[in-house]
């Protein structure tokens, strides 16, 4: 079993609709990050938290230390909003561990 | 800042032969992780360094694989000799680390293709 695990693996979804991206991890860590990749390539840090609640624009991360699980909503999604997140959890000081990433897809 | 800076953006290759990833991380940053992306593992952490020096290379898939940071401002990472199962995308990223909600900035990547 992977240490992290988002669901859902893929999630289409029309523009205006309230996105919900999970991420569940089975091993102590100092913190959690969500990335972005768009289909370019290129990785984009959106989020580090390590207890309660971050936003920024239309984006809001949260996480539950006991519950083992963050979540990465994003407001009035957008087809520019079409990427791939990944959760990525922090063991000891440094080292991070991948989720395989959610697909999402917004269409017009 | 332009950010880190990886060189090649791609490399095609032939099985056998030597490649030299190169990585160059925000200035002032003083740590430098290497990563690698296939459809099949996700994003894996290979090796990361602090202050140049190497902390854990536990992630290097095989003696063909080595890492080097000669200075603050230059990383590479190399495969000899190269094989088909080495193609994947290979991400430098860097981060300043002296508090704990450090930030990782990642490259662009670097697109490896053997054949």
């Amino acid at each position: 079993k992977n240490e992290v695990e988002q669901s859902p693996q893929n999630l289409t979804a029309q523009e205006g609709e309230f996105i919900t991206i999970n991420c569940s991890y089975s091993v102590g860590i100092s913190a959690l990050h969500w990335l972005q990749q768009h289909p370019g390539g290129g990785i984009v840090s959106l989020f580090m938290l390590s207890s309660g609640k971050k936003k920024h624009g239309r984006l809001i991360a949260t996480i539950n230390i006991q519950e083992k699980h963050s979540s990465l909503h994003i407001t009035a999604s957008h087809p520019r909003d079409s990427a791939v997140y990944i959760c990525a959890v922090k063991k000891g000081a440094q080292k991070l561990v991948f989720g395989q990433g959610t697909r999402l897809t917004i269409n017009p | 800042d332009a950010g880190v800076i990886q060189s090649p953006r791609h490399e095609v290759t032939e099985m056998g032969q030597e490649v030299t990833l190169r990585c160059k991380p925000i200035s002032g940053h003083n740590s430098l992780f290497w990563y690698r992306q296939t459809m099949m593992r996700g994003l894996e952490l290979l090796i990361y360094f602090n202050n140049n020096v190497p902390i854990d290379d536990s992630g290097m898939p095989e003696d063909r694989f080595s890492a080097k940071m000669p200075n603050a401002s230059f990383s590479t990472l190399k495969i000899q000799p190269s094989e088909p199962r080495d193609s994947a995308v290979y991400f430098c990223a860097s981060s300043f680390w002296t508090v704990l909600l450090n930030e990782q900035f990642f490259g662009p990547g670097t697109r490896l293709t053997v054949l």
